[in-house]
């Protein structure tokens, strides 16, 4: 089945600065990567995907990329503020529809914002 | 939180004895799914259903029951709980398998 490995477990960064948490993934078929962001206490929240056709998504301070060749892909937070520390997860589908049911997760990356 | 509501949000139980875990959504969405969240695992699927009385099994499945016999809810059942099921669970929506979930705040569960 699909393995999803997430790197670094913990990851700590001075506010104003970048942070980038990267994935990696075994199945070629995956097509549907999405990242989570998750508050202490609650759940998981989307924060950004991206499929297969794509290379690269923004959204404001947030990018995905991806490379299907190498099997990676990346999280990119720029300008980085004290409410973006949480606990991050990325996952990839290996079910040809992109279905939810298909998802594997990564086991997160802790961020932590520095003042 | 997407019209999630978890209960309870909080259980401590014994080891052997039934536990019902309840996810209720507002949103009239056909999919439901069941993930429970561990230290250094990350969220595995336990169970997902795609429409009233249609279930089927994730990842990690033994031990778990689903029930579905209306759109809103999606009951999670511990048979006989043990120590291993001590985790948080969470409930997950989506309207279309090709979009993203919509997670439930949780339910911390003890097997003492």
């Amino acid at each position: 089945g699909e393995n999803v490995e997430q790197h670094p477990s913990t990851l700590s960064v001075q506010e104003g600065d970048s942070a980038v948490i990267k994935c990696t993934y075994s199945d070629s078929a995956s097509n549907y990567f999405p990242w989570y962001k998750q508050e202490l206490g609650k759940g998981p929240q989307l924060i950004i995907d991206i499929r297969s056709n794509v290379g690269e998504k923004k959204d404001q301070r947030i990018a995905v990329t991806l490379n299907k060749t190498a099997k990676h892909f990346s999280l990119h937070i720029t300008e980085t503020q004290p409410e973006d520390s949480a606990v991050y997860f990325c996952a990839a589908s290996k079910d040809s529809g992109g279905g939810a049911d298909g998802l594997t997760f990564g086991k997160g990356t802790h961020l932590i914002i520095q003042p | 939180d997407a019209g999630i509501t978890q209960s309870p949000r909080h259980k401590v139980t014994e080891t052997g004895t039934p536990v019902t875990l309840r996810c209720h959504q507002t949103e009239n969405h056909r999919y439901m799914y069941w993930y429970r969240q561990d230290p250094g695992h990350g969220l595995r699927l336990i169970h997902y259903s795609y429409g009233v009385k249609d279930t089927d099994k994730g990842e990690v499945s033994d031990g778990y029951s689903v029930s579905r016999s209306k759109t809103e809810d999606f009951l999670l059942t511990l048979e006989s709980a043990t120590s291993s099921q001590t985790s948080v669970y969470f409930c997950a929506i989506t309207s279309d398998r090709l979009q993203a979930l919509h997670f439930g705040n949780g339910t911390r569960l003890t097997v003492t």
